[in-house]
């Protein structure tokens, strides 16, 4: 049971340069998420994607951009990478309703230096 | 714009004695509200939902209340033991696109 899978899970990167995080889920759900986090900031929402085709901004989306490829996939991308995206980024999936939970993959390390 | 808080300072406890756990959020009424728990390294794994009209919820050793007058959730852990040390987080979904938000969460460490 693979669940949600990311890739890679660390990542050191120069200022200024361009990466794509990877995110598949094998649970058929509708909805996928990205989140950063932060030392003492909690589980911030960079993007969130309702279905296949369909992105919308969450909390903290200057500076990436999401592509939902299809139902299983939604990878995050950043184009010019600072130093203030240093963080854990995280991927997960639920079913699209109110009274479900999401599943989490196990994070990738991000390090812009 | 919603706002859910939690309490950043980590809470330390005895074994055996209850852990209570705070969450209050501002600016919606979420129909159903949610616990994960965090350990280092490692990525939120749900533990708990409760809906509106649920005052009270249990499983096991965890128990969640939900009031929505004082837009607050209770998180107890009772007979807290050292494998109950983590982060936990609360979260809701804002409005009708089902974007699930986070609180910052609340690091428990259980002494022996």
């Amino acid at each position: 049971n693979a669940g949600v899978t990311q890739t890679p899970k660390f990542q050191v990167l120069k200022t200024g340069q361009s990466m794509t995080l990877q995110c598949a889920q094998d649970m058929n759900h509708n909805s996928m998420y990205w989140y950063r986090q932060d030392p003492g900031m909690g589980l911030r929402l960079i993007y969130y994607s309702a279905s296949e085709g369909t992105t919308d901004k969450g909390e903290v989306p200057n500076g990436y951009n999401v592509s939902r490829l299809n139902k299983r996939e939604f990878s995050l991308r950043l184009e010019s990478a600072a130093p203030s995206q240093t963080s854990v980024y995280f991927c997960a999936s639920s079913l699209p309703r109110e009274n479900t939970e999401a599943f989490f993959g196990q994070g990738t390390r991000l390090t812009v230096v | 714009s919603q706002k859910i808080e939690q309490n950043s300072e980590a809470l330390n406890i005895q074994e055996g004695k209850t852990a209570t756990l705070t969450c209050n959020y501002t600016n919606y009424s979420p129909a159903y509200l949610q616990w994960y728990r965090q350990d280092p390294g490692r990525g939120p794994v749900f533990l708990l939902l409760i809906r509106e009209n649920e005052k009270e919820k249990r499983k096991e050793r965890l128990k969640v209340t939900f009031d929505t007058t004082l837009k607050q959730s209770l998180f107890h852990i009772t007979a807290s033991q050292p494998a109950d040390s983590a982060t936990y987080l609360c979260a809701l979904r804002m409005d009708s696109s089902y974007k699930l938000i986070f609180g910052s969460g609340t690091r428990l460490l259980v002494r022996p």
